[in-house]
Order: structure tokens, then sequence, then C-alpha cells
């Protein structure tokens, strides 16, 4: 089946550090990737995303590497600040015919924060 | 930027009770879900609808739940007779084109059931 794992939080950085949250899939057919961010109060809006094997998607200083050879969609940051203080979302959205309408499988999410 | 928006923000019920969550998708969007999330549990789809009606479901989307778009502009879920598992983050979202897009979702209405 489809699943998600994602490194379990809290993760507590000090700003300008180094971000890695570690995202693991399992999937039966040729998905999609994504990682969706929380700000509090807010609804899950979408960071960035890759479509097929070795696509990197990125935005705001975020990336991530689609490798299909070890099933990870890890997401890093070079120097995080104070407003990404977020909680992170991993995703898949299979392609397979069962799932017409591209039905998303979510890891527990991790909570990032970030102090000055 | 256009919005998905959820009404309340917060709902707290009697077990048994019935419950409606609110949600008015993004106007030239099609494709319309909702996704609940347990605490410190993972966000878990519940169902996808398209063209008025139910495109897929999950085994959480038993007959207790129904979703309907009465006006082509709300996209409600009803919980029929709450249970106190039904306490949860629930989450509207919607889409122009399914899969690689990415979803707009809502900021989620927290309901509680007591």
């Amino acid at each position: 089946g489809n699943s998600v794992t994602q490194m379990e939080g809290p993760v507590t950085l000090s700003e300008e550090a180094f971000l890695t949250i570690n995202c693991t899939y399992t999937a039966t057919g040729y998905p999609s990737l994504f990682w969706y961010v929380q700000y509090p109060g807010e609804g899950l809006q979408l960071l960035l995303k890759a479509t097929k094997a070795d696509d990197k998607g990125s935005n705001k200083g975020f990336e991530a590497t689609y490798r299909k050879e070890t099933t990870s969609f890890h997401l890093e940051k070079g120097s995080v600040q104070v407003s990404d203080s977020a909680v992170y979302f991993c995703a898949l959205s299979d392609k397979d015919r069962g799932s017409t309408l591209g039905r998303l499988y979510f890891g527990r999410g991790t909570q990032l924060t970030v102090w000055p | 930027e256009p919005e998905v928006t959820q009404t309340p923000s917060h709902q707290v019920t009697q077990m048994g009770q019935e419950v409606i969550l609110r949600c008015v998708p993004i106007s030239n969007h099609l494709y319309f879900y909702w996704y609940r999330q347990i605490l410190g549990q993972k966000v878990e789809f519940l169902v996808s609808f398209y063209n008025n009606e139910i495109s897929e479901k999950s085994e959480i989307f038993d007959d207790q739940f129904s979703v309907e778009r009465p006006d082509g502009s709300n996209f409600t879920l009803k919980i029929r007779s709450t249970k106190l598992e039904d306490s949860a983050m629930y989450f509207c979202a919607s889409n122009i084109l399914p899969r690689d897009l990415g979803y707009t979702f809502g900021s989620g209405t927290r309901l509680t059931v007591v």
C-alpha cells in the first residue's frame, strides 16, 4: 500500500542552522511527492513538490529531491529563520488508477521551532 | 490569493449529536476533499468529490458521514451521530486538477466531542 514515514519531532534549531527533516515512502505506483507546511492558525500550504524520480522541488530556500532508489524525499534548508517555525508534512499522491483524484497520503508532521 | 474557507474554526458537540462542518472552496475549483487529523496522528483522507458525487472514500468514511455541495458554493461534511473518537481537526481542500498541482487547504475545523 501507500504510506509516508517522516521524522518524529519536535525539532528545535537556532536561527541560521541547517535543517533536515527525513521522509521515506512506500507506494504501489509512481507517486508524486509533496511537502506541506502549516503555520500556526493556518491551513496546510504546499511548500514544494516533485513528480518523478530525481526531480528537485524547491521554494523559499527549502529543497527536496525525489530519490526512487532510497524511496526518500528529505526536506532541507541551509539556514532556517524564526519565521520557518511551523509543522511540516510529507505527502504522496499515487498515480495508480485506483486513485484517480489524487488522494494524498500524509506523514504525521514534524514540528519545527526556530529560536533567535 | 484565493482561499478555502472553513467554518466554524472550533466546534464542541455532545456525543450522539449531528454536526455539519462547512467549507467554501475556491470558486473555479472542481475537485473537493475532506481530510482529518486526530491529535498526534497522521492526516487521513476521508473523501473526494467531483461532479456532484463521491469519487473515492476511505474506510473511515462510514455511514455516519456524508458530504454535500448544496448550492454550488459550499461543500459540507455531516457527521450524523458523533462519537468521542470523531474528535479531530477536519481539513477541507479543493483543486483545479488532481494530483500534480497540489491542493489548496482550508485552515481546518477543530471538532471536540464530549
